[in-house]
């Protein structure tokens, strides 16, 4: 079946450390990849997206992700972390293989992210 | 205008009340979306149009509705919900539907309490 790990439910860092999110899928092909942050109380917010070319990706708020194919992982990071990151952290996939569920996006589970001053 | 709006931002109904939510946007964006989503949970897709033509619904029961009445306005009516449909119900919209590679802008979302 087709998915996406979070394996961390929450993450925390100090202000001006790295951060790192962690993600994996299981989807055949070359999906679609995308991050998506949910501030409390909100919808949520598009970050960054990979679709071919650099494996590294530069998003919104200082973000940038990392694709690696044999690994299948696309990480979420960013070299100084702020407080105001605090938030929930989705990573979803969009197939492309012709399953059903290619157009739609899957989601991780979430990461929390608790940046502490 | 980058913003998708839904109304209202908090709803409590009985479970014998019919309601609506509703959203709206103005980008010129074909695709629509419903999401629910469960507390530190990820979305959970319910409907989808494109092109104001319903194109997936992933099984919801009937007792939501959903309704597409042009390109800008998606609604989704609610009659005779159970305490289990409390949750926050995202609109969101894309360019489309094709490829997948298409970003999706989400509303603020409406949440929903069934008592």
């Amino acid at each position: 079946a087709q998915s996406v790990a979070q394996p961390e439910d929450q993450v925390n860092v100090a202000e001006g450390n790295p951060l790192t999110v962690k993600c994996t899928y299981s989807v055949s092909g070359n999906p679609y990849l995308f991050w998506y942050v949910q501030y409390p109380n909100r919808g949520l917010q598009f970050l960054l997206k990979y679709i071919t070319g650099d494996n590294l990706v530069k998003g919104s708020y200082g973000f940038e992700a990392e694709f690696n194919k044999s690994q299948t992982s696309f990480h979420l990071k960013k070299p100084s972390a702020l407080v105001s990151d605090s938030a929930l952290y989705f990573c979803a996939v969009s197939p492309r293989d012709g399953s059903s569920n290619t157009g739609k996006l899957i989601f991780g589970q979430g990461t929390t992210l608790q940046v502490k001053p | 205008d980058t913003e998708v709006t839904q109304t209202p931002k908090h709803l409590v109904m009985g479970m014998t009340n019919k309601k609506s939510l509703k959203c709206e946007q103005h980008m010129g964006h074909r695709a629509m979306y419903w999401y629910k989503q469960k507390a530190k949970k990820p979305p959970e897709l319910m409907f989808v149009y494109s092109y104001e033509k319903l194109s997936i619904n992933e099984s919801v029961p009937s007792r939501f509705s959903p309704e597409c009445p042009n390109s800008s306005l998606l609604n989704l009516h609610l009659h005779a919900l159970q305490p289990e449909d409390s949750a926050l119900y995202l609109c969101a919209s894309s360019q489309d539907v094709e490829p997948g590679a298409n970003v999706l802008t989400f509303g603020a979302g409406s949440r929903l309490t069934v008592l």
